[in-house]
């Protein structure tokens, strides 16, 4: 199956600084990625889709101005978490679908391994 | 708005009792219904995708099967590393035909005991 590297996999930084999230896709081209965050316990919840070269679409509640997406090329999407606050704590996974569908014999996302975010 | 509803949120098997999951889903024009595994401090790993009612698929002790209203996880002879939290998820037709957001229900943690 296609990979998705998603970096750092555990960060702790102090309250008030901010944190970037890197999400690549290896070995395939993902116009379309996504971003969730999961509490302990619970299901994924979707943060905003990005699609390359365009501003990401942020899920009601959800904070653009502090939670910036950047998707620059088709590889390569990053989550930037601004003045970070202990209730940001979480953990933070992207996927990307793959693309083309016919290629990868239907509609498929893969996931990165997740992002541990602590914030003291 | 799309929903899934995944039951139970919690089963325990022993080594080789088979069992099901299932996923039950309200979307306006399904384009497709995932499963995905989900191991602690992981990403989700992806299944199988099912696409039309009456689609089924099969990867070693898993079988997916599709209605319209829901999906079965079928585990034949569970082994302990099958234990691990599995997640259903959809994705509808968007208004211009487009990729819709996808929506996770909240999992069943399956557990295998030895």
């Amino acid at each position: 199956g296609a990979v998705v590297s998603q970096h750092p996999s555990w960060v702790i930084c102090k309250s008030g600084t901010s944190v970037k999230i890197e999400c690549r896709s290896l070995d395939f081209q993902a116009t379309t990625m996504f971003w969730y965050r999961q509490f302990p316990k619970q299901s994924l919840m979707l943060m905003a889709t990005s699609n390359e070269g365009s501003k990401a679409t942020y899920e009601q509640g959800v904070e653009k101005d502090k939670f910036l997406i950047n998707h620059a090329s088709l590889t390569l999407s990053t989550l930037t978490v601004t003045s970070a606050h202990p209730e940001d704590s979480s953990f933070y996974i992207c996927s990307a679908r793959a693309w083309p569908p016919d290629f990868w014999g239907g509609e498929k996302l893969f996931f990165g391994s997740g992002t541990q975010l602590s914030v003291l | 708005e799309d929903q899934v509803t995944q039951s139970p949120e919690a089963l325990r098997l022993q080594e080789g009792e088979s069992s099901s999951l299932n996923c039950s889903y309200t979307v306006s024009g399904l384009r497709g219904l995932f499963w995905y595994r989900q191991d602690p401090g992981k990403g989700p790993e992806f299944l199988f995708t099912l696409y039309s009612a009456g689609e089924e698929k099969e990867k070693e002790r898993l079988k997916a099967t599709l209605t319209k209203k829901e999906s079965f996880l079928h585990i034949t002879a569970p082994k302990p590393e099958d234990s691990a939290t599995y997640l259903c998820a959809v994705t509808s037709h968007g208004l211009s035909g487009g990729y819709q957001k996808v929506t996770f229900g909240t999992g069943t943690k399956l557990q295998v005991i030895p």
